[in-house]
């Protein structure tokens, strides 16, 4: 069966690191999603990308960069980890076969920053 | 500045209430979607609804989107604690989607 993937599950990492969450699916889904979820904000949109070369800011996308270099992968790095961006990650993909923007969404990465 | 609000923030039901959650905005969307969220989980999509006064209905679960298609609400009929989770609505927003910040949802056996 198809499906969207996340890694790690859960990650605690220093501030100033780097740290990069991996996203994969086997959807073929041209359109591929990162989502931040804390507690009364809901899911906002880091970054997104409509295909391979192609990735566009989100509505939180400072400290955050992406880049989509095949169909199946969309990775997401935090450039230099801030307290601030610990949160739940979500990946989410949506493509041909669904309506528009309906989305399928990975379980999530649990990154802390100490 | 929330583009969609959803109220209430939390609901606690005895098991076979009913419950209304609702999700507004002063924008006019072309798409809403409903999905739950179970804890340690991602979302997932209960129904799209695209047209103006469109009422959808999952089993126990009744969606309507408002004539001028800036609203929804959620109705669950005779509540079951397997319908305890976070619902989300989210706004198709030229083919991003911009989520309320949802309704938490327990259902008490």
């Amino acid at each position: 069966d198809a499906e969207i993937t996340q890694s790690p599950r859960h990650k605690i990492t220093e501030t100033g690191r780097q740290v990069t969450l991996a996203c994969h699916q086997t959807w073929n889904h041209n359109n591929m999603f990162w989502y931040r979820q804390d507690l009364g904000h809901g899911l906002r949109l880091i970054h997104y990308s409509y295909g391979v070369q192609d990735t566009n800011k989100g509505e939180v996308s400072d400290g955050y960069s992406v880049s989509r270099s095949n169909t199946e992968d969309l990775p997401l790095t935090l450039e230099s980890a801030a307290s601030s961006q610990t949160s739940v990650y979500f990946c989410a993909s949506s493509g041909p076969g669904t309506y528009r923007s309906e989305l399928f969404f990975g379980e999530g990465s649990r990154l802390t920053v100490l | 500045t929330q583009l969609l609000e959803q109220s209430p923030q939390f609901l606690s039901i005895q098991e076979g209430e009913n419950l209304t959650v609702y999700c507004n905005s002063s924008s006019v969307f072309s798409s809403l979607q409903w999905y739950r969220q179970e804890p340690g989980e991602g979302p997932v999509l209960l129904v799209t609804v695209v047209t103006g006064g469109e009422v959808k209905k999952l089993k126990r679960l009744t969606f309507q989107f408002g004539d001028a298609r800036k609203d929804s609400s959620l109705h669950i009929t005779a509540a079951q604690p397997g319908d305890t989770g976070l619902y989300l609505c989210a706004a198709d927003n030229d083919y991003k989607l911009s989520f309320g910040a949802g309704t938490t949802v327990t259902v008490r056996a």
